[in-house]
């Protein structure tokens, strides 16, 4: 059964830094990972998706990384702002791309 | 942008009654979703439908659930007889094809589900 891991539960770093969550599964054969972004009483943004057979995507500050073989994947932040403010989640899909099995997510507070 | 809307975004109910939870996925989208998540604890996959059938479901969607697509445009979520620990926020989400490179899952803002 497909299990996923965040690291840390929560963090909180001053306006400006650079920012590494963690997200590990102990299923390897999986169909694609996903970041989403939740906003207190809010649904879930979709932030970046990796096929399995890519290593990376990019979308403006935020990089993700996945090592297949390793289970990992790393979402990094760049220049983090009070506006990333929010909960991330990694989530995978294991044998079908239908099913995403979530982790417990990293809460992330940007200080001024 | 479009987006998936869920309503309501809150419903309160007792133990025992009927509930239906409505979404409007995006329309051209073709896959659709419902997850919940406990206060607390991690979003759970509950079923997914596609060509108005359930392509997957886990073993927590049991008789007690059901899902219909009653016309082109609503998704609906009926759990039959509620109990206390079905109180969670519920996620519709849809998506345009299986979570290809391009076909990442939208998420609707969620009903939360109260029972009393």
């Amino acid at each position: 059964k497909q299990e996923v891991t965040q690291i840390p539960a929560a963090l909180s770093v001053p306006e400006g830094e650079n920012l590494v969550l963690n997200c590990s599964f102990t299923d390897s054969a999986i169909y694609n990972l996903q970041w989403f972004r939740q906003d207190p009483g809010k649904g879930l943004t979709s932030l970046l998706l990796i096929q399995s057979s890519q290593r990376e995507q990019t979308s403006g500050r935020l990089n993700a990384s996945l090592d297949k073989s390793s289970g990992r994947s790393t979402l990094y932040i760049a220049a983090s702002q009070p506006g990333d403010s929010a909960t991330y989640l990694c989530a995978v899909a294991t044998g079908t791309a239908s099913k995403l099995t979530f982790g417990t997510g990293t809460r992330l507070q940007v200080t001024l | 942008e479009p987006e998936v809307t869920q309503t309501p975004s809150h419903q309160v109910t007792q133990m025992g009654q009927e509930v239906i939870l409505r979404c409007v996925p995006i329309s051209n989208h073709l896959y659709f979703y419902w997850y919940r998540q406990i206060l607390g604890q991690k979003v759970e996959f509950l079923v997914s439908f596609y060509n108005n059938e359930i392509s997957e479901k886990s073993e927590i969607f049991d008789d007690q659930f059901s899902v219909e697509r009653p016309d082109g445009s609503n998704f609906t979520l009926k759990i039959r007889s509620t109990k206390l620990e079905d109180s969670a926020m519920y996620f519709c989400a849809s998506s345009r094809s299986l979570s290809s490179y391009n076909s990442p899952l939208h998420f609707g803002n969620g009903t939360r589900l109260t029972v009393t």
